[in-house]
């Protein structure tokens, strides 16, 4: 299963942009690329998915790089309720599995 | 209520008893997840079916057994509870297949063993 590395932890002021990097070199071409965040106490909530084209929605935008190996989760607007750990996960086409890594814990200051 | 609800919220036992960790979910998804998170760790999948008796071992299946003879209910066993087993556990459930289709989660199940 192909895996993902993400930055520990990362910060961000209030109000501002937040671009979440993911590494995934050894990604295949079915795989689809997945966020997901964890807020304290709470199960994991869907952020976005992609495959190859950027995606847009009301939570975030995704980016991929144009030959797969990194992904960016961008917030165009941070606030305290986005601090959570962000989860970057690959999945493959036919199969039922997500393999979560250990994410990045965004601290958002006010 | 409308969702996936899991219960108990919170289970204390004791090493070598049977405890079952209950899942339910109102959208009738066909798709239902265990996945177990320890402390410092991501999420990893314990069992998932794919519909009603349909059901197959994901990444850390020891110790565990499941049954869905019901779509919307994927209950979680844990035969003899060992310590090893004190975790959050959640429950997901999806309407597609994986790689389309969002996962939905519990509020999960924290659960300790002494």
């Amino acid at each position: 299963d192909a895996k993902t590395t993400q930055p520990n932890s990362m910060e961000s002021n209030e109000e501002e942009p937040v671009h979440l990097p993911c590494n995934h070199s050894t990604i295949s071409g079915t795989d689809y690329i997945h966020w997901y965040r964890q807020l304290p106490s709470q199960g994991p909530e869907y952020v976005i998915h992609g495959l190859t084209s950027n995606v847009n929605n009301r939570m975030a935008s995704l980016a991929i790089a144009e030959d797969r190996k990194s992904s960016t989760l961008i917030l165009h607007r941070a606030t305290l309720r986005d601090a959570a750990v962000y989860y970057c996960i690959l999945s493959t086409s036919g199969t039922y599995k997500y393999i979560f890594g250990t994410g990045t814990r965004l601290k958002v200051l006010a | 209520d409308a969702g996936i609800t899991q219960s108990p919220r919170y289970k204390i036992t004791e090493t070598g008893r049977q405890v079952t960790l209950m899942c339910h979910q109102t959208w009738s998804h066909s798709y239902m997840f265990w996945y177990r998170q320890d402390l410092g760790h991501g999420l990893r999948l314990i069992y998932y079916s794919a519909a009603a008796d349909i059901t197959d071992k994901g990444e850390v299946p020891d110790g565990y057994v499941v049954s869905r003879s019901k779509t919307e209910n994927f209950p979680l066993t844990l035969e003899s509870a060992t310590r090893s087993q004190t975790s959050v556990y959640f429950c997901a459930s999806s309407e597609s297949r994986l790689a389309r289709g969002e996962q939905y989660f519990g509020p999960g199940t924290r659960l300790t063993v002494t």
